[in-house]
């Protein structure tokens, strides 16, 4: 069974502050998402990396795909509180319809 | 533009009694899917459909039905809803391999 393991589980941080997510497996996976919720509504998607050691930049966020394409990071500089919500990362296998998706980080930035 | 649009939103039920949670989207795609999200547990696959006359099983299916009505409506079926389905229910579409999943907003379910 593959399994993508998030840390931190739960992070609060003061609006400014930088701070990193970790997305981890023992799996490799042929393409890895970012996604952020908000309260009440469904994921959206941030990000798709699919080269291992890919980096890819979306304002003050910067994506990074493993090497061996088993783990992800996720830096966020100068937090803001527009960036509180749950972020969770998903791994595709190739060849199938399926995504498996990480346990989640949540966030909460304070002003 | 509504995407991926999900019914109902709230829903509470009695130990026992079944439901069918209805989504549609309206951007063409071939696979949609349904998880549910619990506390701490990410989101976990229920079934999916990779397209139009196909269903397979995810990592949770044990207690759940689905039928791909058609290339726009995907519904899954609870035919006896125990407490332990309590859950947030999201449907979600893609075009294809490695695309981005659309997601609704999810449908709330509590089963007393």
């Amino acid at each position: 069974t593959q399994l993508l393991e998030q840390s931190p589980q739960f992070l609060s941080i003061q609006e400014g502050e930088n701070l990193t997510v970790y997305c981890n497996s023992s799996s490799v996976f042929s393409s890895l998402q970012w996604y952020r919720q908000e309260p009440g509504e469904g994921p959206v998607l941030l990000v798709t990396v699919v080269t291992g050691g890919e980096v890819k930049k979306l304002k003050r966020l910067t994506f990074q795909f493993g090497d061996a394409r088993k783990d992800s990071s996720l830096h966020i500089t100068a937090a803001q509180p527009g960036d509180t919500g749950l972020y969770l990362c998903a791994g595709g296998t190739s060849g199938t319809y399926k995504y498996i998706f990480g346990t989640g980080t949540r966030l909460k930035v304070l002003a | 533009n509504a995407g991926v649009t999900q019914t109902p939103k709230f829903q509470v039920l009695k130990t026992g009694q079944s439901m069918t949670l209805q989504c549609a989207q309206d951007m063409n795609h071939n696979s949609m899917y349904w998880y549910r999200q619990d506390p701490g547990m990410g989101l976990r696959l229920i079934y999916y459909s990779a397209s139009e006359g196909t269903t397979d099983k995810g990592e949770v299916p044990n207690g759940y039905n689905v039928s791909r009505l058609n290339k726009r409506e995907f519904s899954l079926r609870l035919e006896s809803a125990a407490p332990s389905q309590t859950s947030v229910y999201f449907c979600a579409s893609r075009d294809g391999i490695n695309q981005p999943q659309h997601f609704g907003d999810g449908t709330r379910l509590s089963i007393l």
